[in-house]
Parts: structure tokens; sequence; C-alpha cells
């Protein structure tokens, strides 16, 4: 069965700390993955693809398939990353994403 | 910067009332989604649409839900009569091409709250 899982509801970290939200999936084939980010009212969007091995605000993902994850990680937390973050899995075909049950970062001064 | 728009914000219904939730896409967009996300759970896909007819839909999406993009523009949901359990954030999302790794761009959401 196609999967995502974040274990974690809530991440709540000081200002300058490092920050990993976990993310596992499960998918048959080859998987392509995202991180979306939802800040406080605001739309969901795209943070990160897994494709990219880009950086972004900070963030970087690395596709692990040995132990098929896809962990969300940033060296120095500042207060603007306080957000909703979800990890998503295309499925191929039409481009349906499966997302995972999101992590909420909060991020103290 | 263009971006997915969906009206109305929040609509209240009673059970059994049909409702219509419309978006308007990114406009050189092709392809069209609709997601939901009941409260305190996952954000779960119900339907993808691309040159006028489905292309995917969920074990969600059943005969009480249809899609349809009446003018080139518009994107509408509807459910024909609601249920409680419809009470949810639904998301519209577009997208310039159907490549996997194409990025979905997400509406603020419409908020239906069924009595």
């Amino acid at each position: 069965a196609q999967r995502v899982t974040q274990p974690e509801k809530l991440l709540s970290v000081f200002k300058g700390a490092p920050v990993e939200l976990k993310c596992n999936y499960s998918y048959s084939g080859s998987p392509e993955l995202f991180w979306y980010v939802q800040y406080s009212r605001q739309r969901l969007q795209l943070l990160l693809r897994h494709i990219s091995r880009e950086s972004i605000k900070g963030f970087t993902a690395d596709l692990n398939k040995g132990e098929t994850s896809f962990h969300l990680k940033k060296p120095f937390a500042q207060e603007e990353d306080s957000a909703m973050y979800y990890c998503a899995l295309h499925s191929g075909g039409y481009n349906k994403l499966i997302f995972g049950a999101g992590t909420r970062l909060a991020v103290h001064p | 910067e263009p971006e997915v728009t969906q009206t109305p914000s929040h609509q209240v219904t009673q059970m059994g009332q049909e409702v219509i939730l419309r978006c308007v896409p990114i406009s050189n967009h092709l392809y069209f989604y609709w997601y939901r996300q009941i409260l305190g759970q996952k954000v779960e896909f119900l339907v993808s649409f691309y040159n006028n007819e489905i292309s995917e839909k969920s074990e969600i999406f059943d005969d009480q839900f249809s899609v349809e993009r009446p003018d080139g523009s518009n994107f509408t949901l509807k459910i024909r009569s609601t249920k409680l359990e419809d009470s949810a954030m639904y998301f519209c999302a577009s997208s310039d091409w159907g490549g996997s790794y194409n990025e979905q761009f997400f509406g603020p959401g419409t908020r239906l709250t069924v009595l």
C-alpha cells in the first residue's frame, strides 16, 4: 500500500536549534517525494522536491531508499519557520499526491 | 504571481442539500485536482481532471460527487446530497503539466460545514 507516515504531530524547538521533521513512506516503485508547507492562514505551498536536491529557506531533504525515508532538516531553526509541514508522495498516474498527517513545527524565541 | 482562487471561503449547509464549491485554477494550467482535509486528519486526494474528463478518483469520490469545468476557467466540485461526514476543508489545486515532479499549486480552501 502507498502510505506516508509523519510520526510527530508537534515538534517544538528553540530558535537556532537544529530541526529534523521525519517522513517515512511505503511505495513499491521508485518514489517521488515532496515537502509542502502551510504557514499560518496561508495556503499549502511546495517547499522542496527530492529530485531537485535543492536547499530552500535552509531546508534540505535526502531520499534514503534503504530506510524509506525523506526527512526534512534545517541546521538552525528560525521563528519564521513555524508552520505545518506535510510530506507527500506522488503515486504515479495523474499526479495524485498522498500526504502524511503533517507535523507542526513551533520555533520559540 | 498567479494564484488558485476558491469560493466561498466558508459554506454552511444542511444535511441532504447540494453544494457547489468553486475554483479558478491558474490560467495556463491543464491539470486540476480536489483534495479534502477533515479536521485533525490528513489531506486526502479526491479527484484529478484533465482534458475535460476525470483522470483518476479516490474511493471517497462516490456518486454523490461530481466535477466540472463549465466555462474554461472555473473548476467546480459538486456534492449532490451532503452528509455530516462531508464536513471538511476542500482544496483545489492545479498544475501546468502532468510530469511526476511537477508542482501542484493549491488554493486557500473552502471550509464546508454540514449541519
